[in-house]
């Protein structure tokens, strides 16, 4: 079975420029997480979700928005862009049901991002 | 939020030696899960290990979510096993969040 996937693997850009990157799930998962990972802040969750619908929302901006297609593939987008936006931007999925097991999260490779 | 600290946050070790990392959490926890991070920022899938104890080759993970901490152990470190690990925790309630530890810094030299 083929993992999570995400594209492009790097990006450079500048400010004020805005930015969207996808993340297909492990097939049959139905959540798709998103998080930012800085030297500074370490790993911080961005939001969440299942069904096309976010659940859940970590404290960034508005500036960062995103949604999930009825596939489960889902894009992230990050408008305005600003030098502290440089990160990694990792995606992870799960099946998400019944019993624990089903909320383990698999990760993808990341998208590198650097606003020049 | 829950709070994750992981200790220490780095260590280095000669090929060989055994080690073991630490993650404390500040509240219950449904589900609790070890990473290791590649060079190319790639988090993998060591453990899901909400309690009890697992064994995958040279590495191993017990938690006891009644004193809320976790433990990854190393055995017979090989240079492969050079990495950032993370350890990750969410609540039933938090819809698909992980809460992070800092990580820990692991340096493995032939």
């Amino acid at each position: 079975k083929a993992g999570v996937t995400q594209t492009p693997r790097y990006l450079i850009k500048t400010r004020g420029q805005q930015v969207t990157l996808s993340c297909s799930p492990i097939s049959g998962h139905r959540s798709v997480s998103w998080y930012q990972q800085t030297p500074g802040q370490g790993l911080q969750f961005l939001f969440e979700y299942f069904s096309e619908t976010q659940r859940n929302k970590g404290n960034f901006p508005g500036r960062f928005s995103g949604r999930q297609f009825s596939n489960s593939r889902s894009e992230m987008n990050v408008s305005t862009l600003e030098l502290g936006d440089s990160a990694l931007y990792l995606c992870a999925s799960s099946l998400v049901g019944s019993g624990n097991a089903y909320n383990e999260q698999f990760f993808g490779p990341g998208t590198r991002l650097t606003v020049l | 939020g829950i709070q994750v600290e992981q200790s220490p946050p780095d260590l280095i070790l000669q090929e060989g030696a055994n080690s073991t990392l630490r993650c404390n959490f500040s509240d219950s926890v449904n589900n609790l899960q070890w990473f290791h991070q590649n060079p190319w920022g790639q988090l993998i899938n060591l453990f899901y290990i909400p309690s009890g104890t697992k064994q995958n080759g040279r590495l191993s993970a017990t938690t006891v979510a009644t004193e809320r901490y976790s433990l990854l152990y190393i055995s017979s470190s090989q240079t492969t096993d050079s990495g950032v690990y993370f350890c990750a925790v969410d609540r039933g309630s938090t819809l698909g969040r992980l809460y992070f530890g800092r990580g820990t810094q692991l340096t493995v030299w032939p």
